[in-house]
């Protein structure tokens, strides 16, 4: 079974600007979710989308949007970036009440 | 709300030594628990989870971990640490139903002295 895949691995954009992160579910796992992990920090949950609709925020402002496609791919896209929005951003995927996440390897974005 | 507590944010052990990663969790549902290990400039990987069955739950790599209620406790061990046990291990939570929200804790550095 193929993993969750994040695209791409590192970014780096200027403070104001506007990202965009994707992520493939894993094969069969219907429910994304994602997380912000700054440096020395455990990853803090953005949001979860299922049935493309999201489905549980976490204390993030409203410039953290996502979408989940038909096939279960996701994006975050994140606007007027600011410095502290420098992270790892990761993925999760699973399957509808089947609680334990598979992660995907991660973004690496800097803001400048 | 939901939190994890890890304590100690750094253990070092020696290799061949017992492994203890304490966890401690606040939870007003029954919860569900977890330990996740990351490698550098990677994902997280589920190590395993309790999700009200065993409270003695055996994982990966020679883990397992024993859930508590008395005392809100989910500490991961393994009797014999290896060298590529090094990595930084995340306890989390989740309330049973609802949608499936993780809150992880800060994480625990494990450095294995050979």
């Amino acid at each position: 079974e193929t993993g969750v895949t994040q695209s791409p691995t590192h970014l780096i954009k200027t403070r104001g600007q506007q990202v965009t992160l994707r992520c493939s579910s894993q094969s069969g796992h219907n429910t994304v979710s994602w997380y912000q992990q700054a440096l020395g920090q455990g990853p803090q949950f953005i949001f979860q989308y299922y049935r493309e609709e999201e489905n549980g925020r976490g204390n993030f402002p409203p410039r953290f949007s996502g979408l989940q496609f038909p096939n279960y791919s996701s994006e975050l896209n994140v606007n007027a970036l600011e410095l502290d929005d420098s992270a790892l951003y990761l993925c999760a995927s699973s399957r509808r009440g089947d609680y334990g996440y598979t992660f995907g390897s991660g973004t690496r974005l800097t803001v400048v | 709300a939901q939190s994890v507590t890890q304590l100690g944010s750094h253990v070092s052990v020696s290799e061949g030594a017992l492994v203890l990663l304490r966890c401690n969790y606040s939870s007003s549902v029954p919860p569900y628990l977890f330990w996740y290990v990351q490698y550098p400039n990677q994902g997280l990987q589920l190590l395993l989870k309790y999700t009200s069955a065993a409270t003695l739950v055996k994982g990966i790599n020679g883990f397992e971990a024993e859930f508590k209620k008395s005392e809100t406790s989910f500490h991961l061990t393994k009797p014999s640490a290896h060298m590529s046990d090094a990595a930084e291990y995340f306890c989390a939570v989740s309330d049973q139903g609802g949608y499936q929200k993780v809150t992880f804790g800060i994480g625990t550095k494990l450095q294995v002295i050979p």
